[in-house]
C-alpha cells in the first residue's frame, strides 16, 4: 500500500465501549498528526507526534489517548466517548525535520458515537 | 492565536470560469501555508504548497499565492471543471512548532 492509510473507514460504538483507530503511513516519513473534523467546524489538531515523541497536544480530553509505536503507525485509543465525538478523525503525516514538512492525509475514520 | 479564515464560505460557477478562493491568517509568522481539496466525506489531497519566502506555486490550471505581510494567500482555478467540485481548505504552519492551523474551507460546485 501507499500513501497513508486508515482503520477502520466507519465506526460505531457506544458510550461505554473502548475502541482504537489506526493509521499507517507508507512514505517514509517521521511526524504523525491526528485532527478531528466535526460537521461545520473546521479541522482541529488533536495531537502530533515528531520522531515518536508526543510534541503537541491541543487540550483534548483525556477520553482519548494516542500511542506512536514507531514513526509508521499510530493509534488513537478511544473510551467512554460522547455523542459529540462524533466526527471524522484523519490521520496525517509529514517529515519533522526536512522541509517543507508538506502534510498527506489519511481518508480518515468515520466514528459514530451512539 | 493563529485564525484562518476563508471566503467565500460556498461558490457555484458554471463549468469554464476561471475562479479565485481567499484564505486569511491573523499571525505572519508562518512557515508556510498549504492548500488541500476534500471531497465528501473523505481525506484531504494536498494541491500546493507555499513557503513563507515564496511568492506562489503553480500546478497545471491552479495557482496560489502568498502575501504573507498582509495575511492573505489565493488559489485561482483557471479554466473550471465539474471535477474541480470539491470543499477547498487552506493551513497555515507556524514558526513555533508543529502546529497547523485550518480554515473552514470553501465548498465549491462548478456546474456542467
Amino acid at each position: 500500500e501507499t500513501g497513508v492509510t486508515q482503520t477502520p473507514r466507519h465506526l460505531v460504538m457506544g458510550m461505554t465501549n473502548k475502541k482504537s483507530l489506526k493509521c499507517e503511513q507508507h512514505l517514509g516519513h517521521n511526524a504523525m498528526y491526528w485532527y478531528k473534523q466535526s460537521a461545520k467546524k473546521p479541522l482541529e489538531l488533536m495531537f502530533v507526534y515528531s520522531l515518536e515523541e508526543r510534541v503537541e497536544n491541543n487540550s483534548v480530553p483525556s477520553r482519548f489517548s494516542p500511542e506512536c509505536p514507531n514513526s509508521s503507525h499510530l493509534f488513537l485509543h478511544l473510551h467512554t466517548l460522547q455523542p459529540e465525538d462524533s466526527a471524522l478523525y484523519l490521520c496525517a503525516s509529514s517529515q519533522a525535520r526536512t522541509s517543507p514538512y508538506e502534510q498527506y492525509f489519511g481518508p480518515g475514520t468515520r466514528l459514530t458515537v451512539t | 492565536k493563529q485564525e484562518v479564515t476563508q471566503i467565500p464560505a460556498a461558490l457555484s460557477v458554471p463549468e469554464g470560469e476561471n475562479l479565485v478562493l481567499n484564505c486569511s491568517f491573523t499571525d505572519s509568522a508562518i512557515y508556510n501555508l498549504q492548500w488541500f481539496r476534500q471531497d465528501p466525506g473523505k481525506g484531504l489531497t494536498s494541491l500546493l504548497l507555499i513557503q513563507s519566502s515564496q511568492r506562489e506555486q503553480t500546478s497545471g490550471r491552479l495557482n496560489a499565492s502568498l502575501d504573507k505581510s498582509s495575511g492573505r494567500s489565493t488559489l485561482y482555478i483557471a479554466a473550471s471543471q465539474p471535477g474541480d467540485s470539491a470543499t477547498y481548505l487552506c493551513a497555515v504552519r507556524d514558526n513555533y512548532g508543529q502546529n497547523f492551523v485550518f480554515g473552514p474551507g470553501t465548498r465549491l460546485s462548478v456546474l456542467p
